[in-house]
């Protein structure tokens, strides 16, 4: 089955570029997801991406896929105290509805 | 639009009680998940409901846990008895579909069990 893999931190200076990395093993993966946990909330989609694009931006958001080596990135521009949360990327498997998530990256943003 | 409801938000009981957790997803939404996030895990898949319907519970532990969409609305979830290894962040999420597109699931704010 579907294996979602990431980083577990990153800290980045506010107003820098944060970019979150995430491999996952099942290249049929239909659609990628970029879920938002803030503490004591539940998860919120940030963005999602079809696995025949590449690229997609939204706002201060950006979505790279690079199919070949299956793998996702999340790039926030101007990076606020207010994005501080885990980040988890996930994958629809190709034979259901079903996601997998990946363990979560937690952002820490210094100021 | 209201979102999903979830109670209580924390629990704490002793290993070998039993918990029930309770759902309301977002109306209109047939399907609804319940799944379960252990610290410094991402959420785990336990059982997915289209309206009143099992569509995937192969991960949920059935010797110990059980879960029931009677009306096709709401859900409860249920772990009778408790384990320590039960102490999680029990999440249910409703989506429109289980199927077509991109299905938004849209997640509740969780309930904190621990078992001690």
């Amino acid at each position: 089955g579907e294996d979602v893999e990431q980083s577990l931190f990153l800290s980045v200076r506010e107003g820098d570029s944060s970019v979150i990395n995430c491999t996952y093993t099942d290249s049929s993966s239909t659609y990628l997801y970029w879920y938002k946990q803030e503490p004591g909330a539940g998860l919120q989609l940030l963005t999602y991406i079809f696995s025949n694009m590449d690229m997609k931006q939204d706002q201060r958001l950006t979505v790279l896929l690079n199919k070949k080596d299956k793998h996702l990135s999340l790039r926030i521009a101007d990076t606020q105290t207010g994005d501080s949360a885990i980040y988890f990327c996930a994958a629809r498997e190709s034979s259901a509805s079903k996601i997998i998530f990946g363990s979560g990256t937690r952002l820490s943003i210094r100021p | 639009e209201a979102g999903v409801a979830q109670s209580p938000r924390y629990k704490i009981i002793e290993k070998r009680q039993s918990v029930a957790f309770w759902c309301n997803p977002i109306s209109g939404h047939a399907t609804l998940y319940w799944y379960q996030q252990i610290l410094g895990q991402g959420p785990k898949l336990l059982i997915q409901f289209q309206n009143n319907g099992v569509v995937d519970d192969s991960q949920l532990p059935k010797d110990r846990f059980s879960a029931e969409r009677l009306k096709g609305v709401d859900s409860t979830l249920k772990i009778q008895p408790a384990k320590l290894e039960d102490s999680a962040v029990y999440l249910c999420a409703s989506s429109r579909t289980s199927g077509g597109t991109s299905y938004e699931q849209y997640f509740g704010p969780g309930t904190r069990l621990t078992v001690t």
